[in-house]
């Protein structure tokens, strides 16, 4: 069975501070791990993947296979950020024919003026 | 191009009706997921169709069914609806084929609020 836990339900910081938002994962397999963003009153998009190690709008997120891992950091918060996060997980279903995504119950960023 | 788009927006019945929700894809894209967003729940894999097939379910009951077509449309099914069954319920496309990156890379519409009484 593959989960994603997201510890925080809500994370509140000031502009301009470091952001960190935490991602635990549980997959005996080679996991895809994601991080996708739920604007207010926008559509979830995708805002990066592991494999692509690439910063998106100055998030970067590190896959940790020791600590089965994969927080969302910034270096300096900007009010835009502010969102829900969801970290997901594509990984085989239980059916184990093909691979599904599970989503970790999501982060609500506020960032503070 | 036009994202992906879902009918209706919203939707309200009543305990043990049925509902069908719509879903069109992003033009191009072969793989429809469906997802249950709740706010005790989060969100919730239903299940994923590409060239029609079902390829992957996740755990929810009998009731809740799909299928898609050969233009890459899609349909979800909740039948004998209960009171539980209200959500926001997200459909998402992808462009790649299994197993290759971009399969994972998912495009969501903006979801069918459906309300059971």
């Amino acid at each position: 069975a593959q989960r994603v836990t997201q510890p925080e339900k809500l994370l509140s910081v000031f502009k301009g501070a470091p952001v960190e938002l935490k991602c635990n994962y549980s997959y005996s397999g080679s996991p895809e791990l994601f991080w996708y963003v739920q604007y207010s009153r926008q559509r979830l998009q995708l805002l990066l993947r592991h494999i692509s190690r690439e910063s998106i709008k100055g998030f970067t997120a590190d896959l940790n296979k020791g600590e089965t891992s994969f927080h969302l950091k910034k270096p300096f918060a900007q009010e835009e950020d502010s969102a829900m996060y969801y970290c997901a997980l594509s990984g085989r279903g239980s059916s184990g024919s093909a691979r599904q995504l599970t989503f970790g119950s999501g982060t609500q960023l506020t960032v503070l003026p | 191009k036009a994202g992906v788009t879902q009918t209706p927006r919203y939707l309200i019945k009543t305990r043990g009706q049925q509902v069908t929700l719509s879903c069109s894809p992003i033009s191009g894209h072969r793989s429809v997921s469906w997802y249950q967003q709740t706010p005790g729940q989060g969100l919730q894999f239903l299940f994923e169709y590409f060239s029609e097939t079902q390829r992957n379910k996740g755990n929810f009951p009998g009731r809740f069914s799909g299928r898609q077509f050969s233009n890459s449309r899609s349909e979800m099914n909740v039948s004998t609806l209960e009171l539980g069954d209200s959500a926001l319920y997200l459909c998402a496309s992808s462009l790649g084929l299994p197993g290759e990156s971009s399969y994972n890379e998912q495009f969501f519409g903006p979801g069918t609020r459906l309300t059971v009484l």
